[in-house]
């Protein structure tokens, strides 16, 4: 089956812009996390949706970031103001109800001049 | 606080030779455990976990982990590499609310 997918999966844009990332999960799976990771990183997690609310949401940096999964499945993670520092490649992965196996997408990367 | 440590940031090996790739976390309780592997422009491919049970787990692409709870480990062995196991690899522990806490990550480099 299809496994997660991000769109898009490269992004350049201006200090000071507004971006959205978007992410679709593995169909039926009601877990959807967000990871950041810049270069020579590993993966830094942002936030956990449990169907559409998020669950935990300590790891985005600051107010800049923001996360919606309105319907329970598609997130879109936004990030307003961007700065340079935000230039990284955002993950997304997603499990199914009772599974701690995370599957991942390839990743949007994001580049802000 | 949960953390992992992958003190090896390269390392290179010769085709058919064995590998061991270190693993430390630290983690309050009983932990999830796993391997990712990356390749250059593709996302992390889950290669093995560790949740409970068998102390030695087996993965895809003949890999192999064992989990040493006296020594906060879970290092990952393959017998023979391959050209196409050149990668980076990060060990991870957690799951559920938490998210995955990675380590750095460690990039094999295969030698011909």
């Amino acid at each position: 089956g299809a496994g997660v997918s991000q769109t898009p999966s490269n992004k350049v844009t201006e200090k000071g812009k507004y971006v959205e990332l978007r992410c679709d999960p593995i169909s039926g799976h009601t877990a959807l996390y967000w990871y950041r990771q810049s270069l020579g990183q590993g993966p830094e997690f942002l936030i956990y949706f449990q169907g559409t609310g998020a669950a935990d949401d300590s790891g985005l940096p600051n107010d800049r970031f923001f996360a919606v999964r309105p319907e329970g499945s598609v997130s879109t993670l936004k990030i307003q103001r961007t700065e340079r520092g935000d230039s990284a490649v955002y993950l997304c992965a997603s499990s199914s109800l009772g599974s701690d196996t995370q599957y991942f997408g390839p990743g949007t990367r994001l580049t802000v001049l | 606080a949960q953390s992992v440590t992958q003190p090896d940031i390269h390392i290179t090996v010769s085709e058919g030779a064995s590998l061991e790739l270190r693993c430390n976390y630290s983690y309050g309780a009983t932990p999830y455990l796993f391997w990712y592997v990356q390749s250059p422009g593709q996302g992390l491919q889950l290669l093995l976990k560790y949740f409970s049970g068998d102390t030695l787990v087996q993965g895809i692409k003949g890999f192999e982990a064992e989990f040493k709870r006296s020594q906060s480990s879970f290092n990952l062995r393959k017998p023979s590499v391959h050209w196409s196991d050149a990668a980076e690899y990060f060990c991870a522990v957690g799951g559920g609310a938490d998210g995955l806490t990675f380590g750095k990550g460690t990039h094999l480099i295969i030698q011909p």
